[in-house]
């Protein structure tokens, strides 16, 4: 089975900090996806990348990087984590758009 | 920003009933249409991947229809359980992006 690995569960952090998400998957997919979400506002595409080194925007990009050095890794950064960034991220990878994505079991981040 | 509407956004059945949720995507430059199910605590996971107008995927009790040229997917479940109680997403993915977006979601609730 393809495993998408997200390190935490669990995270909180203070106003201001830098914060690393980070997703591992182990097939050997082309694409990584972060979404965030946000009760009433369903899934919300924040950063892809479609190879290594390789990124593009989302819809809401905005206090928002990325990293993947490696094909398996894609890290989602907060540079400066704010209130409103208190959220469930969902990491996904997939082959291609005619395949089904695989999903992490997320991380709630709340920012205090 | 393109916009995927999921209709009802809750729904709440009886044990044995049958049901249908309505998914609207824009239907110029169609590539593919995603459904997931995302159970409370787990990860989504896919159900139907549908790339061709008059598709229809059945696995169990759920089967999904697809129409590209009026941009409109219907998912539906025969006899529900109260283990089919989760969101439903529907996801599309057009020709030029390279990312699924996601609407809303459908909250299904049964009782037995």
């Amino acid at each position: 089975d393809v495993k998408v690995t997200q390190s935490s569960r669990y995270l909180v952090k203070r106003t201001g900090e830098k914060v690393f998400l980070e997703c591992v998957q182990d097939m050997d997919h082309e694409n990584m996806f972060w979404y965030r979400q946000d009760p009433g506002l369903g899934l919300r595409l924040i950063y892809f990348s479609y190879d290594v080194k390789m990124k593009e925007k989302g819809d809401i990009p905005e206090g928002y990087s990325v990293s993947r050095e490696k094909k398996e890794r894609f890290s989602l950064i907060l540079e400066s984590a704010s209130t409103n960034q208190t959220s469930m991220y969902l990491c996904a990878s997939s082959f291609s758009g005619s395949v089904g994505y695989t999903f992490g079991s997320g991380t709630r981040l709340t920012v205090v | 920003i393109l916009n995927v509407e999921q209709s009802p956004q809750s729904l709440h059945v009886q044990e044995g009933d049958s049901t249908n949720f309505t998914c609207s995507f824009p239907s110029s430059n169609f590539y593919a249409l995603h459904w997931y199910r995302w159970e409370t605590a787990k990860s989504p996971e896919a159900l139907f991947v549908m790339t061709l107008n008059g598709d229809e995927k059945k696995k169990g009790r759920i089967s999904a229809t697809l129409n590209t040229k009026e941009g409109y997917s219907y998912l539906y479940i025969k006899g529900s359980q109260p283990e089919d109680s989760a969101t439903y997403l529907c996801a599309f993915y057009n020709q030029a992006g390279t990312a699924l977006i996601f609407g809303k979601g459908t909250t299904l609730s049964v009782s037995s």
